[in-house]
Order: C-alpha cells, then sequence, then structure tokens
C-alpha cells in the first residue's frame, strides 16, 4: 500500500511564481518528513525535513507546512527559479527505521 | 563531503544473468539501503543494513538479494535478471540508525535487461 501520497506528479511554474507540493500520509507513527531534490543524472538530496511537533519550517526560499490533524504535509517553493527545475520527493519515517517516499513530483519553472 | 559511489552508471544485461550491483560509502556510515527508481512510483526500498554482515528486507526484495562483507561496501545481486528489473537503482547511506539522519544518495545505476 501507499503510505505516503504525493501530487501533482507533474508541475509547471513560471519564474518568480510559487511551487507548491502536497503529501498525505497515513501512519500516525511518522515523526519524521523530509523532502528531497533530485536534478537529473544525479541522486537525490535532503533539501529539508520537518517533524510533527512544528506546524512550519522555513529555509530560504523553501518552506514546509505540515497539518498533522490532517495528516499532511506541503512543500512551498517562494520566487521559484529555473535552476529549482527537479524532481522532488516528499518522505515520512517512524523512528529511524526506513524512509517510506511519495512517487515524486517533476517541477519545471519556466523562465 | 559524504560521498556514496556506484561502480557502474550504465548497464546492460540479458535476462537469466547473474547481475552485481556495486555501492561504496567513505563516511563510516553504519546504514546502507538500496532503493529501486521508477517513474509514478517514487523510491521502493529493495534491502537495507545496519551492520556488517547484517541486512533486512525492505518492501520489494523479491529476486534480489545484497552483502555487506565490509562496512563501506554494500552489494545489490540479481540472481537471474529479468525484464521487470530494468530500472534506475540508488544506493544511499546513512549515519545512525537512532537518529532521522540525512540519507546520502550515490548517482544511480540505470540497468537495463534485455
Amino acid at each position: 500500500q501507499q503510505q505516503v501520497k504525493q501530487s501533482p506528479q507533474s508541475l509547471i511554474v513560471q519564474k518568480g511564481g510559487i511551487s507548491i507540493i502536497n503529501c498525505a500520509y497515513e501512519n500516525t507513527a511518522f515523526d519524521y518528513f523530509p523532502w528531497y531534490q533530485q536534478f537529473p543524472g544525479k541522486g537525490p538530496a535532503l533539501l529539508i525535513a520537518i517533524r510533527p511537533d512544528v506546524s512550519e519550517k522555513k529555509e530560504g526560499r523553501f518552506t514546509i507546512s505540515f497539518n498533522k490533524s490532517a495528516k499532511q504535509f506541503s512543500l512551498h517553493i517562494m520566487d521559484s527559479q529555473p535552476g529549482d527545475s527537479a524532481t522532488y520527493f516528499c518522505a515520512a519515517e517512524r523512528g529511524s527505521y526506513k524512509l517510506i517516499f511519495g512517487s515524486g513530483t517533476r517541477l519545471l519553472v519556466r523562465p | 563531503d559524504v560521498k556514496v559511489t556506484q561502480s557502474s552508471r550504465y548497464l546492460v544485461k540479458r535476462t537469466g544473468e547473474k547481475v552485481f550491483l556495486e555501492c561504496v560509502q567513505d563516511m563510516d556510515h553504519e546504514n546502507m539501503f538500496w532503493y529501486r527508481q521508477d517513474p509514478g512510483l517514487g523510491l521502493r526500498l529493495i534491502y537495507f543494513s545496519y551492520d556488517v554482515k547484517m541486512k533486512e528486507k525492505g518492501d520489494i526484495p523479491e529476486g534480489y538479494s545484497v552483502s555487506r562483507e565490509k562496512k563501506e561496501r554494500f552489494s545489490l545481486i540479481l540472481e537471474s535478471a529479468s525484464t521487470n528489473q530494468t530500472s534506475m537503482y540508488l544506493c544511499a547511506s546513512r549515519r545512525d540508525r537512532a537518529m532521522n539522519t540525512e540519507a546520502f544518495f550515490g548517482q544511480g545505476t540505470r540497468l537495463t535487461v534485455v
């Protein structure tokens, strides 16, 4: 079963716009929610992560919003740039057993 | 910087062949993982290892095995390659099982089974 559902599958945004990627999870025992960014030809790399005791975490132009009651979290990319064009994966984990990844979102930022 | 190196970027193998994918990390991480990445399915865990000679099955272990004889090296073995194992394979390592640590990924091996 898919424990972490990610949407949309692909996203096109104009330069300067806001990119929003959403994830929903089922297991309320998850306690760590990272986002990974993958450029073509590269492996994924950690972008930003959040724990369920906070509702928002911001690092530069990247923000995670977390809604524990709805079991949802999202990545917001403000002032999106062409260099942000990549595939983004949300993930969830309980303790440090193993990461469960979403299906990925391919983001294209048009100049 | 942590470096995770996968031995091949691209591999083409024939159905029925035994295939070895090699992964080496240089930061003395305890935990190593093998994922496969398929469009629309994200990253799915095949096997992982939290210590030398220790291994645990992930979500899709069928048709695969692993070997970890040294801490820095984790090998994925396709016992008898099949066309449905054509995929991108990603190796990752993490520092400590007890904490939510960052996973460091290799660049991936794109395997085609013909």
